[in-house]
């Protein structure tokens, strides 16, 4: 089974819908991220959690919220979703901040 | 401010070339650290390599190697004898804390096409 699982893998919504992507992860680590990756422009992160009661805004968080359900567990919710956060997102954990990221399988959110 | 930049977009070679893949970052960090990542075309990310900024050894890892020099602020890939199955795009990235905040830049990534 895969470290990181993320669902759903693939979502397609309107304007103005409120949707969540989650992210379960089994590797243990307290340090969990969600980013976004766009083409051309690489992975941009969206927020970050270093443990259940740790939560932090990344570089691009306007528009998004997150919440740590667990250590294994961080959501990324779209309130209002919007024709521009179509992306490809990713979840990821590391075991400390020097570490290296193990990524999930990503999400393909499209938003019409 | 931090930033990572990997000016090739994509690069084309022919099967059993050497291709180097360049990385240039900056900060204003004393500790700070270095990855590899690897996208292959299914699209999960995959870690190739960690570097801090207190170890300039290079390394190699099979066909893999790679040359971290802080005189010039580079961390660069080289792939000896491509295979087709290096198809991919790779990432740079860095890490570390700007004034309290946790930072984790991604490079641009360049697309790597190694044809039989």
């Amino acid at each position: 089974d895969a470290d990181v699982t993320q669902t759903p893998r693939n979502r397609i919504t309107k304007t103005g819908k409120r949707i969540m992507l989650e992210c379960s992860q089994t590797k243990g680590h307290d340090r969990m991220y969600w980013y976004r990756q766009d083409p051309g422009l690489g992975l941009r992160l969206i927020y970050y959690s270093f443990d259940v009661k740790d939560i932090n805004k990344g570089e691009i968080s306007d528009g998004y919220s997150v919440s740590r359900q667990a250590q294994a567990k961080f959501s990324l919710s779209l309130e209002s979703a919007i024709p521009n956060q179509t992306a490809l997102y990713f979840c990821a954990t590391s075991g400390a901040l020097e570490a290296e990221q193990y990524f999930g399988p990503g999400t393909r959110l499209t938003v019409t | 401010a931090q930033k990572v930049t990997q000016a090739q977009t994509e690069i084309s070679v022919v099967e059993k070339e050497d291709v180097t893949l360049d990385c240039v970052y900056e900060t204003r960090d004393t500790t700070y650290y270095l990855f590899w990542y690897k996208q292959p075309p299914s699209g999960e990310l995959v870690f190739l390599i960690r570097r801090n900024s207190f170890d300039e050894q290079n390394e190699i890892s099979g066909r893999y190697s790679w040359n971290f020099q802080k005189s010039t602020s580079s961390f660069n890939f080289t792939i000896t004898a491509s295979q087709v199955v290096d198809s991919a795009v790779y990432f740079c990235a860095l890490s570390g804390f700007i004034s309290g905040t946790y930072k984790y830049i991604f490079g641009t990534g360049t697309r790597l096409k190694v044809l039989a």
